[in-house]
């Protein structure tokens, strides 16, 4: 069974300032999916970025890069110009590579707190 | 807007009684959805798949006869919670895969359970 460790249960950051998720895996297929979400007070979870296994290269949206590292199945989120409206927890995410049969299931990290220091 | 919808969002029922919660999608059609269930400060457990006319699939340690799961329709899914007790106080979240290439899930609003 995959697993995904998130090793930082807390992180805090300043405001504009650049901060880094840290989230490891595990899994014996070479392809797949993984993610990060973010759960705000609201308790929405948001899809932040994906990236798939097959691609090298790193995913990027706007202010957010992953540095996908499939050999040490690191899979960290880095938020750059950290704005308020970053405070949530961020889950990293894990699927399977197969559809139907339910295996498009995510396989979440234990979270990251995030709180942005004005 | 949201693709996928949840109702109610917030519940209050006193012990033994039972309570339903929807999940729909919204513009597109869910063969498979996921309740995920969240504990104050922890992370999203998958508790079961809910497959479109047949029976859903519960992870192990999830007593299928508490928590009924009826997926009807392509578009609607049902979690009940069944003679519920105060330990099942938690937040229930439904999801859906994307219909596309994505991989991604879209979830629900989520649903905060508290049994009195």
């Amino acid at each position: 069974a995959q697993t995904v460790t998130q090793s930082q249960p807390e992180m805090s950051v300043q405001e504009a300032e650049t901060v880094t998720l840290s989230c490891t895996y595990d899994t014996s297929e070479s392809d797949y999916y993984l993610f990060w979400y973010k759960q705000p007070p609201s308790r929405q979870m948001i899809l932040v970025i994906r990236q798939e296994a097959y691609k090298q290269q790193n995913a990027t949206e706007n202010r957010f890069s992953v540095n996908f590292q499939k050999a040490a199945k690191s899979f960290s989120l880095k938020i750059s110009d950290s704005q308020l409206g970053d405070a949530a927890m961020y889950f990293c995410a894990y699927r399977s590579p197969l559809w139907g049969f339910g295996n498009e299931k995510l396989t979440f990290g234990t979270g990251t707190r995030l709180t942005i220091i004005p | 807007g949201a693709v996928v919808s949840q109702h109610p969002s917030r519940v209050i029922c006193k012990s033994g009684t039972s309570v339903k919660i929807e999940c729909r999608s919204l513009d597109f059609q869910a063969t498979t959805m996921f309740w995920y269930r969240q504990f104050p400060k922890q992370s999203l457990m998958l508790m079961a798949t809910s497959n479109e006319g047949s029976k859903a699939t519960y992870e192990q340690g999830v007593e299928k006869d508490k928590f009924l799961i009826n997926h009807a329709s392509l578009t609607l899914s049902t979690l009940t919670v069944t003679s519920a007790h105060p330990e099942d106080s938690s937040f229930y979240i439904c999801s859906a895969p994307s219909r596309g290439n994505t991989g991604e899930l879209f979830f629900g609003e989520g649903s905060r359970l508290t049994v009195l």
